[in-house]
C-alpha cells in the first residue's frame, strides 16, 4: 500500500517561494506506471490541479500557474517536490501530493498540508 | 483552457437517486474520474474511466459519459453519501470540475 506524506513550512511570506516535499513509501517514484501530482484546495473551495511529473522527469502544469511552478524528483530519497514562486494570499491552501495513472485519476493522496501566505 | 462545469449543490432524500452532472466540450471523448471528499478528509476516487469502480466502492455508485456531459449517479442514497463530489478529466493536463455538494435531506 503506497503512502504519501507532504512536508514543508506551514507559513510563507508574500512574494517568497513556497517549497513542499512529498515522501513516498510502499512504491517507487521511478515506476513507469504512475505520475506524481500536486493538487491544492483553498479553504472552503474546490480542488485545483497544480502539475505533475512522470517517471521520465517530464512535467506538466496547470496553465494558470505554469509561470510560477516547478516540480522535481529525488529518486534516491523517493521524493518529489513542488516550488511555487511569488506567492500571494491567493496561494493559501491545503496542498496535497497524489499518485495517479493516465486516464485513471489520482488514486492515492497524502493527508495534505496547510500553507498560509502571510502579508 | 479546458473547463468542467458542475452544479454547486444537489439535494436528495434518503433512499432516492442523486445525479451529479459534469459538462465540458466533447467530454464524452475523454475519460472522466469522480472523487468523493468528506469534510476534513482527502478526496477518494469513486469512479474512473467513466464507469469503473475501484475496489470497496459500492455498486450503488455509478458513472456515465456521453456527448458533452458525464454523470455520477448515487442510487439508494444514504447519509454517508453526503459529501463534495468532483469530476476530473484530461486535456493535455488534469482538469477538475468546481465540485458539487451533495446534501442528503
Amino acid at each position: 500500500q503506497v503512502q504519501l506524506q507532504e512536508s514543508g513550512p506551514g507559513l510563507v511570506e508574500s512574494s517568497q517561494t513556497l517549497s513542499l516535499t512529498c515522501s513516498v513509501s510502499g512504491g517507487s517514484i521511478s515506476s513507469s506506471e504512475y505520475h506524481w501530482s500536486w493538487v491544492r484546495q483553498p479553504p472552503g473551495k474546490g480542488l485545483e490541479w497544480i502539475g505533475y511529473i512522470n517517471y521520465s522527469g517530464s512535467t506538466y502544469f496547470n496553465p494558470s500557474l505554469k509561470s510560477r511552478v516547478s516540480i522535481s524528483t529525488d529518486t534516491s530519497r523517493n521524493q518529489f517536490s513542488l516550488k511555487l514562486s511569488s506567492v500571494t494570499a491567493a496561494d493559501t491552501a491545503v496542498y496535497y501530493c497524489a499518485r495517479g495513472q493516465p486516464d485513471r485519476g489520482l488514486g492515492d493522496w497524502g493527508q495534505g498540508t496547510l500553507v498560509t501566505v502571510s502579508a | 483552457s479546458y473547463e468542467l462545469t458542475q452544479p454547486p449543490s444537489v439535494s436528495v432524500s434518503p433512499g432516492q437517486t442523486a445525479s451529479i452532472t459534469c459538462s465540458g466540450d466533447k467530454l464524452g471523448e475523454k475519460y472522466v474520474s469522480w472523487y468523493q471528499q468528506k469534510p476534513g478528509q482527502t478526496p477518494v476516487v469513486v469512479i474512473y474511466q467513466d464507469t469503473k469502480r475501484p475496489s470497496g466502492i459500492p455498486e450503488r455508485i455509478s458513472g456515465s459519459n456521453s456527448g458533452n456531459t458525464a454523470t455520477l449517479t448515487v442510487s439508494g442514497t444514504q447519509a454517508m453519501d453526503e459529501a463534495d463530489y468532483y469530476c476530473q478529466s484530461w486535456d493535455n493536463s488534469i482538469v477538475f470540475g468546481g465540485g458539487t455538494k451533495l446534501t442528503v435531506l
